[in-house]
């Protein structure tokens, strides 16, 4: 069973700090990759997809991956109380047309 | 720009009632997926259709089928609820290769 693994959080961050968000996978072929916010009560939205070995920047938000160590994170920048929500790593199964979510890390931004 | 629409919204089953989770997309796009979610347990595929005419089984098939109706539409069903299956269903779909998924906004399903 391909697996994908996040710390479950929650990871509590002051306001106009830099998040970290980590998130491991099992299948070491996997070429896709996906970050989505999900608000309470709410359907996941994207914020990123990265391809390619290292760093892919969109606004305050940067994505990591380094494939050689089945390893892609999400960083936000100057976090705002907004940014909290559930961040879903996302990855694509190598073997089939399907896509592997971890079960989530729960942001709080505080003021 | 309706996207992907699931209906419907809210749905309350009594144990071994049976209903269609309905999902259309108009995106044109080929394949489509059912999710539930679980208080802590993230996103879990349940079944899956990578293009029109296929369906395959995800990480927890049982207790539903799916029809690819077409293109556009993909439906779940149970055909005898269980409590277990309260949850929170997701649609979504996506076009062919390394695209990222579309979601619909849900529907949630309670089972007494």
């Amino acid at each position: 069973q391909k697996e994908v693994e996040q710390n479950s959080g929650p990871l509590s961050v002051p306001e106009g700090a830099i998040a970290s968000l980590n998130c491991t996978y099992s299948d070491r072929v996997s070429q896709s990759f996906f970050w989505y916010r999900q608000y309470s009560g709410k359907s996941p939205e994207l914020i990123m997809s990265i391809y390619s070995n290292g760093d892919k920047e969109d606004g305050r938000f940067t994505a990591q991956l380094n494939k050689a160590s089945q390893y892609v994170s999400l960083l936000i920048r100057d976090s705002q109380p907004s940014d909290s929500a559930t961040y879903l790593c996302a990855v694509e199964d190598s073997s089939a047309s399907k896509i592997i979510f971890g079960s989530g890390t729960r942001l709080s931004i505080r003021p | 720009n309706a996207g992907v629409t699931q209906t419907p919204k809210f749905q309350v089953l009594k144990t071994g009632q049976s209903m269609t989770l309905q999902c259309a997309q108009d995106m044109n796009h080929n394949s489509m997926y059912w999710y539930r979610q679980d208080p802590g347990m993230g996103l879990r595929l349940i079944y899956y259709s990578a293009s029109e005419g296929t369906t395959d089984k995800g990480e927890v098939p049982n207790g539903y089928n799916v029809s690819r109706l077409n293109k556009r539409e993909f439906s779940l069903r149970l055909e005898s609820a269980a409590p277990s299956q309260t949850s929170v269903y997701f649609c979504a779909s996506r076009d062919s290769g390394d695209s990222p998924l579309h979601f619909g906004n849900g529907t949630r399903l309670t089972v007494t």
